[in-house]
């Protein structure tokens, strides 16, 4: 089983949609849970960084961890077609970091 | 924020020839900077962890005599592909990680994609 498990997609939802991206986790000792965004041929940047359980909003993009139930999802609202992009969840422990395999979203106008 | 460069972007070689990839951190030090590979639709692999002045720390199975790591300064790190194969043609990224506690906020390179003819 992988320690990190993520909604495959692919996801297409047209403008203005709401877009919810989820993973799964299976070792408790994660302490920092990313998102990272990766368009074609290039390397993931950053998108939304937390190490509590809650909600964390940035712009259009909310965050959501729930320790207990070792999930977590990133809502994107009212979507855009430049939101396209291949979207990775990723944990770490120890300064390493364990991704997702990646959800594969268009935005269509 | 924070810049990752990667030299070269894009190299294609011979097999049985040797590849070196260059990750520096632009305007931030690093002691530890991570190398991964990225397979075609599939995610980040840590292939092993590059800590300033000591040796590299590999993943269970990836072959360190082959994957030569080097982290000679706080900004530089390199990956040396040796002997290539076809099947080592990949995507490969490193990230850096800010200040010298090795726990910090990770900042990835735009990749390099090598092809082994």
């Amino acid at each position: 089983q992988k320690e990190v498990e993520q909604d495959p997609g692919p996801l297409s939802v047209p403008e203005g949609a709401i877009v919810s991206l989820n993973c799964t986790y299976s070792n408790s000792a994660f302490q920092y849970f990313m998102w990272y965004r990766q368009y074609s041929r290039k390397g993931p940047e950053l998108l939304m960084y937390t190490y509590s359980s809650g909600n964390k909003e940035d712009g259009r993009f909310t965050a959501q961890v729930d320790k207990s139930s070792k999930y977590i999802s990133l809502f994107i609202r009212d979507s855009q077609p430049s939101d396209s992009a291949t979207y990775l969840c990723a944990m770490s422990t120890g300064g390493k970091s364990t991704f997702g395999d990646g959800t594969t979203l268009t935005v269509k106008p | 924020g924070a810049v990752v460069s990667q030299h070269p972007s894009r190299v294609i070689c011979k097999s049985g020839t040797s590849v070196k990839i260059e990750c520096r951190s632009l305007d931030f030090q690093a002691t530890t900077m991570f190398w991964y590979r990225q397979f075609p639709k599939q995610s980040l692999m840590l292939m092993a962890t590059s800590n300033e002045g000591s040796k590299a720390t590999y993943e269970q199975g990836v072959e360190k005599d082959k994957f030569l790591i080097n982290h000679a300064s706080l900004t530089l790190s390199t990956l040396t592909v040796t002997s290539a194969h076809p099947e080592d043609s990949s995507f490969y990224i490193c990230s850096a990680v800010a200040g010298t506690s090795g726990s910090g906020e990770q900042f990835f390179g735009p990749g390099t994609r090598l092809t082994v003819l």
